[in-house]
């Protein structure tokens, strides 16, 4: 089992520029979520999927957007990246009350 | 809506000395309460978590936390650290009775071990 795997691990953008981050999870479970993790304000979600078709909104979706076409897969994407978007993002998955979280990708918009 | 307070953003502490990580909650229903650990330029880890039942919870790597429903408080405590306890640390909740899985998370407490 992989567990939650983001890819990919590491990207620079320029402002402006447009991309799609991947979550994928072999674990069969219904929840999925995206956080940011900024310093000193620990992880904030920003949208999340409670099934196959279904995405809501977290705490911070201004300038983001989510699809959940396939159950093991919930997608985060960045129409025009702007520095403030700088960040870790963590995908997450959960059964019951474990969430599973994948190792992150460092963002950078330059 | 959930929040969590992590009042010490930092905890520097000697080796093999006792260490506790506050935490306080604030929640107008039940929550679940969970301590996850960031190692350096990795994911989190689940250290333990408390549902129900016993107050106390014992947690991997010799972590426990104490849930305490007055104060609202769910601090980590471990007897002596070691150098490998170097990491970040955070609290966060979830509440069920909402269906709200979604954990919300404190700000984190980097706890700093020193030789």
């Amino acid at each position: 089992n992989a567990g939650v795997t983001q890819t990919p691990k590491f990207r620079v953008l320029k402002t402006g520029q447009s991309m799609t981050l991947l979550c994928a999870q072999d674990m069969n479970h219904e929840y999925m979520y995206w956080y940011r993790q900024d310093p000193g304000m620990g992880l904030r979600l920003i949208h999340y999927s409670v099934g196959e078709g279904t995405t809501a909104k977290g705490e911070v979706p201004d300038g983001y957007n989510v699809s959940r076409l396939k159950k093991q897969n919930f997608l985060l994407g960045l129409e025009s990246a702007a520095p403030s978007q700088t960040s870790v993002y963590f995908c997450a998955s959960s059964k019951g009350s474990l969430a599973f979280f994948g190792q992150g990708t460092r963002l950078t918009v330059v | 809506a959930q929040s969590v307070t992590q009042l010490d953003s930092q905890v520097p502490v000697f080796e093999e000395a006792p260490v506790e990580l506050r935490c306080n909650y604030s929640s107008s229903v039940s929550v679940y309460l969970f301590w996850y650990v960031q190692y350096p330029n990795q994911g989190l880890q689940l250290l333990l978590k408390y549902l129900s039942g016993s107050t106390l919870v014992k947690g991997i790597n010799g972590f426990e936390a104490e849930f305490n429903k007055s104060q609202t408080s769910f601090h980590l405590r471990k007897p002596s650290v070691h150098i490998s306890d170097t990491a970040e640390y955070f609290c966060a909740v979830s509440a069920p009775d909402t269906g709200r899985r979604a954990l919300t998370f404190g700000s984190g407490t980097r706890l700093q071990v020193q030789p």
